[in-house]
């Protein structure tokens, strides 16, 4: 299995909502990320978790909230958020220790939210 | 410093021309440097990568040329496909690094 999985893959929430996006990958990465991406713009990094654990948060509004249950699943939690915070949101896992010609991502579909 | 620059902005190239991506950086500590491939409602994919003690690196139709001295590197897409007609972002990052730059973007259309 080479995929990242994100869902769901559209979700449309009202400002007063609670919901969540869910990632999972199974390639054994131990480096799961959630980027955020803008229509023509290049993604922007929120979080990373390195095994299992939050390294980087890049000064995230707390109405996102991360979650990585287990070294195979990651959650992004959304509660209370502004018509702004409409993107697509990617999910990414990397081996985090190179060793490989092409190190890098491996990046989900994304979930496109809009919220109204 | 942490920035990387891209250009141009749009491409736009006959099927079976080349395509050229430009890239360049500031910051001397990166060391590594990959390019992403993204199709309208997909995530970014990993399309080749290159570390600084190479000139140049091919893989079928793509190659990375590198200029440690100048701060800069470029992609090269050999016989464009319409197929290749996508947003292509440069990236770099330290060594091992969790935290990949991203350039701005360049969209090339390939017209059949």
């Amino acid at each position: 299995d080479t995929e990242v999985t994100q869902t769901p893959k559209h979700l449309v929430m009202g400002m007063t909502n609670k919901k969540s996006l869910k990632c999972e990958q199974h390639m054994g990465h131990r480096a799961m990320y959630w980027y955020k991406q803008k229509a023509k713009k290049p993604p922007e990094l929120m979080f990373v978790y390195s095994y299992e654990k939050l390294s980087i948060n890049e000064s995230v509004p707390s109405r996102f909230s991360p979650e990585c249950p287990n070294s195979s699943l990651l959650n992004l939690h959304l509660h209370a958020l502004q018509p702004e915070d409409s993107a697509l949101y990617l999910c990414a896992s990397s081996n985090d220790r190179g060793g490989t010609p092409n190190y890098g991502y491996t990046f989900g579909s994304g979930t496109r939210l809009t919220v109204v | 410093q942490q920035q990387v620059k891209q250009s141009p902005q749009s491409l736009i190239v006959q099927k079976g021309g080349i395509s050229i991506i430009n890239c360049a950086y500031e910051n001397t500590a990166f060391d590594y440097f990959p390019w992403y491939q993204q199709f309208p409602g997909k995530g970014p994919a990993l399309l080749i990568a290159i570390r600084p003690d190479v000139s140049e690196k091919k893989e079928g139709r793509f190659t990375i040329s590198f200029n440690k001295s100048a701060k800069q590197f470029s992609l090269h897409i050999m016989d464009s496909q319409p197929g290749d007609s996508a947003t292509y972002f440069c990236a770099a990052s330290l060594r091992y690094g969790q935290n990949f730059v991203f350039g701005p973007g360049t969209r090339l259309s390939v017209l059949p």
